[in-house]
């Protein structure tokens, strides 16, 4: 029972343009969501998250959209560039507990080319 | 500050042989986790540890063991490897505060073959 998907396993996008990245959740006890990214032979690295308290959060080229009533949330990168290639990984949390545990999605391999 | 150490980085094992991966954190974290990663799964949560002194089950656990040595280090022991244990093992770190989860911070991680 994958309760984050991405369903989205690819996506190439021209520099300067905007990446949308996608990311679905079932379980509604999730309120507290993350973007990971990874780079080959590398661990994933945190990029952005956002409370279910909030619809929206910015950082630089980076935005996360959370629409609590379809589940969703999505990344938005404005403008991409080449050094932004990488997989993307979406992750969800229930706050209030005591390990912070986390539910990865699949990920999307995210190209950007020049 | 090195953050989230691993080692090994490879490690090729025949069916059968038993390994321990290591873990350790300088970030004075309480909670460290372990992952495994493999095509078209995401990351999947293997074991944890809130604190030092505990660990609990993840999605995972079959054919795994953990010790959370202190709080610094948390190991990951396949008693007996399978094929399918080949992937790769990631360990992270996060302290937790009122405010709820904070991120987690991923290791380099361990390419594992089980032969």
């Amino acid at each position: 029972d994958q309760q984050v998907k991405q369903n989205s396993p690819s996506l190439s996008v021209q520099e300067g343009r905007i990446s949308i990245l996608n990311c679905d959740y079932t379980n509604s006890m999730f309120d507290y969501f993350l973007w990971y990214k990874k780079y080959p032979a590398e661990g994933p690295t945190f990029l952005i998250s956002i409370s279910s308290i909030k619809d929206k959060n910015e950082d630089g080229r980076f935005t996360v959209f959370l629409n609590k009533s379809a589940k969703h949330l999505s990344l938005h990168i404005v403008p991409s560039q080449p050094g932004d290639s990488a997989v993307y990984f979406c992750a969800a949390s229930v706050s209030g507990t005591s390990y912070g545990k986390l539910t990865f999605g699949q990920g999307t391999i995210l190209t950007v080319h020049p | 500050n090195a953050g989230v150490t691993q080692t090994p980085k490879f490690q090729v094992l025949k069916t059968g042989q038993s390994m321990t991966l290591q873990c350790a954190q300088d970030m004075n974290h309480n909670s460290m986790y372990w992952y495994r990663q493999d095509p078209g799964m995401g990351l999947r949560l293997i074991y944890y540890s809130a604190s030092e002194g505990t660990t609990d089950k993840g999605e995972v656990p079959n054919g795994y063991n953990v010790s959370r040595l202190n709080k610094r280090e948390f190991s990951l022991r396949l008693e007996s490897a399978a094929p399918s244990q080949t992937s790769v093992y990631f360990c992270a770190s996060s302290d937790l505060g009122l405010a709820g989860p904070y991120e987690q911070y991923f290791g380099p991680g361990t390419r594992l073959t089980v032969t």
